[in-house]
């Protein structure tokens, strides 16, 4: 199927470990998002990276890096795990060939739990 | 704020019946999305209304956008069981790239 795609679905861990999240798309874009949403359903963007190089990053905690080793792939690597790093994780992605496309297609989201 | 600011936060009607849900901003924006999210589901692109338009139409739905007064609107007519979802509203502007800044959303509730 064609899709954005992300690895694992629940993750579940201890305060101050280190886990990495991936997504993969097949649509052939060149452009990919990470955002955050909250308990309150607040979704908000944190980077994207147009063929791997990094274009947009919010103020985020320089505890989240972003790498992209390819356009098809975004992962994104949380050190040093916080409670408030509980959240939903969803990854998307666009392509700006041929000028900016608007919509954004998402993936089913990383749904993060630090104890 | 930056964001879109949803209206109502939570709505439920009857089956059949049209659905009506606003979003107000105070930015520029270049584009305003509307997207749906089924319960623990990603978000899915529902229509996309440019800066310059006034009205666009989708199937059910159909969005309207008055930049004069910074307010979207989206209408579902002739709602669904299925339809039951967060509707949310997402002001795109282009800097370099795209960028969506989502409102809280919408929870729509149809009862049959």
């Amino acid at each position: 199927d064609t899709a954005v795609s992300q690895t694992p679905k629940y993750l579940v861990t201890q305060m101050g470990n280190d886990k990495s999240i991936k997504c993969e798309q097949n649509l052939g874009h060149d452009t990919m998002y990470w955002y955050k949403q909250d308990s309150k359903k607040f979704l908000k963007i944190m980077f994207s990276y147009n063929n791997k190089e990094l274009i947009i990053n919010e103020t985020v905690p320089n505890r989240f890096s972003p790498k992209s080793p390819d356009k098809a792939h975004l992962n994104l690597h949380i050190n040093s795990l916080e409670l408030g790093d509980s959240a939903v994780y969803f990854c998307a992605s666009s392509t700006m060939a041929g000028g900016v496309k608007e919509t954004q297609y998402f993936g089913p989201g990383t749904r993060l739990l630090v104890l | 704020s930056q964001q879109g600011e949803e209206d109502p936060q939570a709505l439920s009607i009857q089956e059949g019946e049209n659905a009506t849900m606003n979003c107000s901003y105070k930015t520029s924006i270049n584009n305003l999305q509307w997207y749906r999210q089924n319960s623990g589901r990603g978000l899915v692109h529902l229509i996309l209304i440019r800066s310059n338009e006034r009205e666009k139409h989708s199937g059910r739905l159909r969005v309207t956008l008055d930049t004069s007064k910074k307010s979207s609107s989206l209408l579902i007519t002739a709602s669904r069981a299925a339809d039951t979802a967060s509707y949310f509203c997402a002001l795109g502007k282009i800097q370099g790239a795209q960028k969506l800044v989502f409102g809280q959303g919408t929870r729509l509730t149809i009862n049959p």
